[in-house]
């Protein structure tokens, strides 16, 4: 089954504004990493946060996590024409005993977000 | 981070045959996988690219549709084999680095396939 869901699923905001990303998922995870996708290319990876944190910076990026609603938010701050592209989150479940994580990635649907100039 | 490199970027094949797709990586990783992704639609997880042994597959996946080829440390093949237009995907690799305690994964440009 779909591990994460996220929302909404299209965001349109104008240049400067602040875009805020939902993501929900099932299981009990390792960490949960937040990627962005431009047209149909390859996946950048944006911030990694791990289960026992709660929330992360990165520039103008703030990721929240809370484990016991099982949902994480992604925070693109004073927003550019050049933030425009695919979001995703994804979610790490498995870790082994020697601390390696099993690195199998489920995907949340994703969510599309237009800055207008 | 790594630096990972697919061959082609795009194809546009036939029904019925197969493609091999590569990807390179500039370090030494302990995962590789493989994804897909559909038209508009999200990532799936294909396969866990082992080094040495057998590919692990994911539900719905299968050797016979998606041999993985993992040589050393730095290379993998996937191909699709006897495709049909379902098979029109992109299909990114992906790797996390032999670094214990660090599980950021990072993804390869992909490659865009057509099937005709």
């Amino acid at each position: 089954s779909q591990q994460g869901e996220e929302d909404p699923q299209a965001l349109s905001i104008q240049e400067g504004e602040n875009a805020t990303m939902n993501c929900s998922y099932k299981t009990s995870i390792n960490n949960l990493q937040w990627y962005r996708q431009n047209s149909g290319r390859g996946l950048v990876h944006l911030i990694l946060i791990r289960s026992n944190e709660r929330e992360k910076h990165s520039g103008r990026l703030r990721v929240t996590l809370d484990t016991s609603k099982k949902s994480s938010s992604l925070l693109i701050t004073a927003s550019r024409a050049a933030d425009t592209a695919s979001y995703f989150c994804a979610t790490d479940a498995a870790i082994d005993a020697g601390g390696t994580s099993y690195g199998k990635l489920t995907f949340g649907q994703g969510t599309i977000l237009t800055v207008h100039p | 981070s790594a630096v990972i490199s697919q061959k082609p970027s795009r194809d546009i094949c036939q029904r019925g045959t197969s493609l091999t797709i590569q990807c390179q990586v500039d370090s030494q990783v302990t995962m590789m996988f493989w994804y897909r992704q559909q038209p508009g639609q999200s990532l799936t997880l294909i396969a866990t690219a082992n080094q040495g042994s057998e590919a692990t597959y994911e539900s719905g996946f299968v050797i016979d549709k998606f041999p993985i080829s993992r040589p050393n440390l730095t290379f993998s093949t996937l191909t699709v084999s006897n495709m049909s237009p379902e098979d029109s995907s992109i299909y990114l690799c992906s790797v996390e680095p032999l670094r214990l305690g660090v599980y950021e994964q990072y993804f390869g440009p992909g490659t865009r396939l057509t099937v005709t």
